[in-house]
């Protein structure tokens, strides 16, 4: 199994709706998580960064985690075009853990998403 | 500022072969990480350097090997070229090692074996 899963889609929507994509994951000492967005044949781009549990907000992009349930969102408001995308979650290990908790990020295996006109 | 940059964008290489790939960090950034990302296991962690010394390792084989300079541009190789390594290799960096640092990833450098 996984540490983290993320349901691959595809997810297609129309213009203007709200898009929810979620991950899970298995590792209680992941703190940091991370949205990534990647364009075809470019590489992933930071979309949010959250640390523990709680909500973020920036501009259309909300994201949530719980790490009670080992699960969190991203949440898309108005959707446009320009959103179709590839979107990755990535988590990490508390700072100065130690052994293999150091940098590494650990990603689902991203959602592909398309929103249409 | 300019962002990761990472050269060359693309290769063809055949089996047996070795490759060397480049990344130059965010100016001021010190850390550097390397993924590996296929349509089959998606982004894997290859390693992290920080001050010229790996910090960390995934779970790849000792063909793999990394290095990072004093201005802390980092090079990846990988030796004795397989099918499988057919990959698009990602580069990140970030101001500090250590969980929770935001990184920041490059083009990637799109590796293709024959």
């Amino acid at each position: 199994q996984k540490e983290v899963e993320q349901d691959p889609g595809p997810l297609s929507v129309p213009e203007g709706a709200i898009v929810s994509l979620n991950c899970t994951y298995s590792n209680s000492a992941f703190q940091y998580f991370m949205w990534y967005r990647q364009y075809s044949r470019k590489g992933p781009e930071l979309l949010m960064y959250t640390y523990s549990s709680g909500n973020k907000e920036d501009g259309r992009f909300t994201a949530q985690v719980d790490k009670s349930s080992k699960y969190i969102s991203l949440f898309i408001r108005d959707s446009q075009p320009s959103d179709s995308a590839t979107y990755l979650c990535a988590m990490s290990g508390p700072r100065n853990a130690g052994g293999t908790s150091y940098g590494k990020l650990t990603f689902g295996q991203g959602t592909i998403l398309t929103v249409h006109p | 500022k300019a962002g990761v940059t990472q050269t060359p964008r693309y290769l063809i290489k055949t089996r047996g072969q070795q490759v060397t790939l480049s990344c130059s960090p965010i100016s001021g950034h010190r850390s550097v990480s390397w993924y590996q990302q296929t349509p089959g296991q998606g982004l894997q962690f290859l390693f992290e350097y920080f001050s010229e010394t790996q910090r960390n390792k995934g779970n790849f084989p000792g063909r793999f090997s990394g290095r990072q300079f004093s201005n802390s541009r980092s090079e990846m190789n990988v030796s004795t070229l397989e099918l499988g390594d057919s990959a698009l290799y990602l580069c990140a960096s970030s101001l500090l090692f250590g969980g929770g640092n935001e990184q920041y990833f490059g083009p990637g450098t799109r590796l293709t074996v024959t």
